[in-house]
């Protein structure tokens, strides 16, 4: 069975500064992957996705990911953190042959310091 | 455009209630999806439906849990004789087809007292 892991629970950032959040997943091939960003009493909103090609995956926001096979690792980096990127953030994977079925970590709660 | 549409956004109810969550997906999408999600968690997989017929329902919990789409666009979840362990968001999602991306709804908070 796959899975997903977001080892942190919760991240403080200065606005400004740059953040990396981390995903793990447990699959035997390579999945779909996907980031989702959710504000408080809203849905979750595809920042973005990974399917195959190119291992950097540029999404909305600013945000980028990077699939690394060898780590099954897909982290999700910013450069420059703004004051509206405070949300949770979420890591899910899908597999090649159940569409919209989709996998997610527990989460990952971005505070934001002036 | 509209997008996913969720009622009632917030629901309490009584243990051992009847509650039904409504899903109205994007006009054309095909395909419709409830997700459920606990306080500290990721959202779990619930149930998918590909026009009227539910593709896979693997992530129901167990009977209590019910979700038709009778005419392939708005869905209803049904959850009978409600246990406080069912107090969650419920998300619901759809796509166009398959391969196009999951757009989400705002979710239904339900509280089981």
């Amino acid at each position: 069975a796959q899975s997903v892991t977001q080892p942190d629970i919760h991240i403080t950032v200065s606005e400004g500064a740059s953040l990396e959040l981390r995903c793990n997943y447990s699959y035997g091939a390579t999945p779909y992957l996907f980031w989702y960003v959710q504000s408080p009493g809203q849905g979750l909103q595809l920042l973005l996705k990974y399917f195959s090609g190119d291992t950097l995956v540029q999404g909305i926001k600013g945000f980028e990911a990077e699939f690394k096979r060898s780590q099954s690792s897909f982290n999700l980096r910013k450069p420059s953190v703004h004051w509206s990127d405070a949300a949770e953030y979420f890591c899910a994977l899908m597999t090649t042959d159940s569409w919209g079925k989709l996998q997610f970590g527990a989460g990952t709660q971005v505070v934001v310091t002036p | 455009g509209a997008g996913v549409s969720q009622t009632p956004s917030n629901k309490v109810t009584e243990k051992g209630k009847y509650v039904e969550l409504r899903c109205d997906p994007i006009s054309g999408h095909t395909a419709l999806y409830w997700y459920r999600q606990s306080l500290g968690q990721g959202p779990e997989f619930l149930i998918y439906f590909q026009g009227t017929g539910a593709a896979d329902d693997s992530g129901l919990p167990n009977d209590r849990f019910f979700a038709v789409r009778p005419e392939g666009s708005v869905s209803t979840l049904k959850i009978q004789r409600t246990e406080r362990g069912d107090s969650a968001v419920y998300l619901c999602a759809s796509s166009s087809r398959d391969g196009s991306p999951l757009h989400f709804g705002n979710g239904t908070r339900l509280t089981v007292t």
